[in-house]
């Protein structure tokens, strides 16, 4: 079956640490990754895009890396603050027989920088 | 710029009426979308519109209608709510081409409760 897993339902971090949260997928031939932040009573932000075929982006204190061999993007938030506290969603687009499908959500991590 | 509006913010109906959710978006999007999201589901799909005039089901469209009304506006309508449709409903908007082509914008969500 194909699927999206955000291996952590919850990460606590210290305050200046580097963040990491993982995303895997499974059966799936992705066109591109992003990245959201979602805070609570709020809908989801976006934060960053990666294609098939990077294997790094990078958007000030933000890095996410892609690799299709390991089917897997990793989130960095380094220098964490508490201001960064969020649920954090991976969302995959899929290609469909040469052509782009819908995004596909993760199911969250729920990041929290503790002072 | 108010981005994707949503209406109404909060909504409790009983079992077998009927509502309409109404997103509208001033960004001259092509798509619209419309996501549920449930503890521990994640956000699905329900119905996507990919330009003025179409509209398709997504991942889990039972239960649903929707309207692609204008460029501007798409709407969500439950016939005969059931309290499996208790959830956070979310719209979210997308161009087509340009620099922000393959991000979407979210609305605040509507938290419909179904008793």
């Amino acid at each position: 079956s194909q699927k999206i897993e955000q291996n952590s339902e919850a990460l606590n971090i210290q305050e200046g640490k580097t963040a990491t949260l993982t995303c895997n997928y499974t059966n799936y031939s992705p066109a591109y990754l992003q990245w959201y932040r979602q805070d609570p009573g709020r809908g989801p932000v976006f934060l960053l895009l990666i294609r098939e075929n990077e294997k790094e982006k990078r958007k000030e204190r933000l890095k996410v890396t892609f690799d299709t061999t390991l089917k897997q993007s990793l989130f960095h938030i380094t220098a964490s603050q508490p201001a960064d506290s969020a649920t954090y969603l991976c969302a995959l687009v899929p290609y469909y027989g040469g052509s782009q499908g819908n995004l596909i959500f993760g199911k969250g991590t729920k990041l929290s920088v503790k002072p | 710029n108010a981005g994707v509006t949503q209406t109404p913010k909060f909504q409790v109906l009983k079992t077998g009426q009927s509502m309409t959710l109404q997103c509208a978006q001033d960004m001259n999007h092509n798509s619209m979308y419309w996501y549920r999201q449930d503890p521990g589901m994640g956000l699905r799909l329900i119905y996507y519109s990919a330009s003025e005039g179409t509209t398709d089901k997504g991942e889990v469209p039972n239960g649903y209608n929707v309207s692609r009304l204008n460029k501007r506006e798409f709407s969500l309508r439950l016939e005969s709510a059931a309290p499996s449709q208790t959830s956070v409903y979310f719209c979210a908007s997308k161009a087509i081409g340009g620099f922000s082509a393959n991000e979407q914008f979210f609305g605040p969500g509507t938290r419909l409760t179904v008793l």
